[in-house]
């Protein structure tokens, strides 16, 4: 059973472009998680989703971050005209339905913006 | 609402001495905690969690903690500490359901002195 699968691992932006990650979830995991790694801050939430519903967005920024989860393939971490403060590693993590307290890491994206 | 405090940045033991990793949490529902470690440039691997069944929660790699809720407190111990042990850990305190996010702490570095 293959792990969480996170793409790209390391990807380059310049200001103002779009970045988005890519996460595929265990197989059988119906929960994803997006937390996002910034130096000096450690780890925080940004969004959760079930398939095709956003269940809490409560740590996502209120512009340019979007996040779904469709019914077919990976969630998508979206995020519009990249600043440099947008430079961290972005973790995904899943769970199974009936039991989204055990979550499971993937191996992040670091996104860089130069 | 919930936090995690996680003492101090950085932790050093000699090889085969006690590793103690403090961990103090706040929560309004009853909380499911977690230990996880992070080696560089890598995900997130869980070493344990507590569910509320057994205060004393065994882990991975002779990991273990205890939940003493009368001090909030889930300290991580291991009695004689590896080399390959040096990484980063962090404790996290989630809820149920739509709250099942997890809130981290800081992390704390350990270090393992040959």
């Amino acid at each position: 059973n293959a792990g969480v699968m996170q793409n790209p691992r390391h990807l380059v932006r310049r200001r103002g472009q779009e970045a988005r990650l890519r996460c595929s979830p265990m197989k059988g995991h119906s929960h994803v998680y997006w937390y996002r790694q910034l130096p000096e801050e450690g780890l925080k939430f940004m969004v959760y989703l079930q398939k095709e519903n956003i269940i809490d967005e409560s740590g996502m920024p209120k512009e340019r971050f979007s996040a779904e989860f469709p019914k077919e393939g990976p969630s998508i971490l979206r995020i519009q005209q990249v600043v440099r403060g947008d430079s961290a590693a972005y973790f995904c993590a899943s769970s199974p339905p009936a039991n989204n307290n055990e979550q499971f890491f993937g191996p992040g994206t670091r996104l860089t913006v130069l | 609402a919930q936090s995690v405090t996680q003492l101090g940045s950085h932790v050093s033991v000699s090889e085969g001495a006690l590793v103690l990793l403090r961990c103090n949490y706040s929560s309004s529902v009853p909380p499911y905690l977690f230990w996880y470690v992070q080696y560089p440039n890598q995900g997130l691997q869980l070493l344990l969690k507590y569910t509320s069944a057994a205060t004393l929660v065994k882990g991975i790699n002779g990991f273990e903690a205890e939940f003493k809720k009368s001090e909030t407190s889930f300290h991580l111990t291991k009695p004689s500490a590896h080399m390959s042990d040096a990484a980063e850990y962090f404790c996290a305190v989630s809820g149920s359901g739509a709250n099942s996010k997890l809130t981290f702490g800081k992390g704390i570095t350990l270090s393992v002195r040959p």
